[in-house]
């Protein structure tokens, strides 16, 4: 069935280094790739999306990449901040008659300061 | 704010009862998500309805039920409630499903936190 995995489930990073979340979908269908920060407590918040017809999306610090070949796409953060801190979660949907999303398992982010 | 409204921010009830929660999409969307996180778990997909009929369905207990109104915005009826119920609930909300480009990103609720005593 449809399956997103995500990796690592836990990263802890100095400030001002990079992050890097991965996440690899089994439905080549797909063709929409949401990624989500959730803080404690808080409701999930797009911070970034990438389509199938891009392979590479960025915005400030953040940027996603897609290699819709392997079937994987991934999350770049730069110059981490302590604010950086949460967990993130990538999903993927396709052009269907629900778009639902198929969500990975979520990476906990700690940027040490 | 993502415009997608919830209430009630929290509730506390014991087993055995019957809870709502509701949901009120962002204005223009069509499509409501329900989902359950449970403590430090992921996204678990409910339930969807788009402009008044159940679209897709996820892993939804046959005591969870759901519905959208003629005005969009969405109740989740949880019966029978066990202990392993409390959660945090979220709906999101999307234009979608349609063929546009724009129209299947999802925004999130504050959420619903059940406690179940």
């Amino acid at each position: 069935g449809e399956n997103v995995e995500q990796h690592p489930s836990t990263l802890s990073v100095q400030e001002g280094d990079s992050a890097v979340i991965k996440c690899t979908y089994s439905d080549s269908a797909s063709n929409y790739f949401p990624w989500y920060k959730q803080e404690l407590g808080k409701r999930p918040q797009l911070i970034i999306d990438i389509r199938s017809n891009v392979g590479e999306k960025k915005d400030q610090r953040i940027a996603v990449t897609l290699n819709k070949t392997a079937k994987h796409f991934s999350l770049h953060i730069t110059e981490t901040q302590p604010e950086d801190s949460a967990v993130y979660f990538c999903a993927a949907s396709k052009d269907s008659g629900t778009y639902k999303y198929i969500f990975g398992t979520g990476t906990r982010l700690k940027v040490l300061a | 704010d993502s415009g997608v409204t919830q209430t009630p921010k929290h509730l506390i009830t014991a087993t055995g009862q019957r809870v709502t929660l509701r949901c009120s999409p962002r204005s223009g969307d069509l499509s409501v998500y329900w989902y359950q996180q449970s403590l430090d778990q992921g996204l678990q997909f409910l339930i969807q309805y788009y402009n008044g009929e159940e679209r897709a369905k996820g892993n939804i207990l046959e005591r969870f039920s759901a519905q959208q109104f003629p005005d969009l915005h969405s109740e989740l009826n949880l019966s029978s409630l066990e202990l392993g119920d409390s959660a945090l609930y979220f709906c999101a909300s999307s234009q979608g499903p349609s063929s546009g480009s724009l129209r299947d990103t999802q925004y999130f609720g504050p959420g619903t936190r059940l406690t179940v005593l």
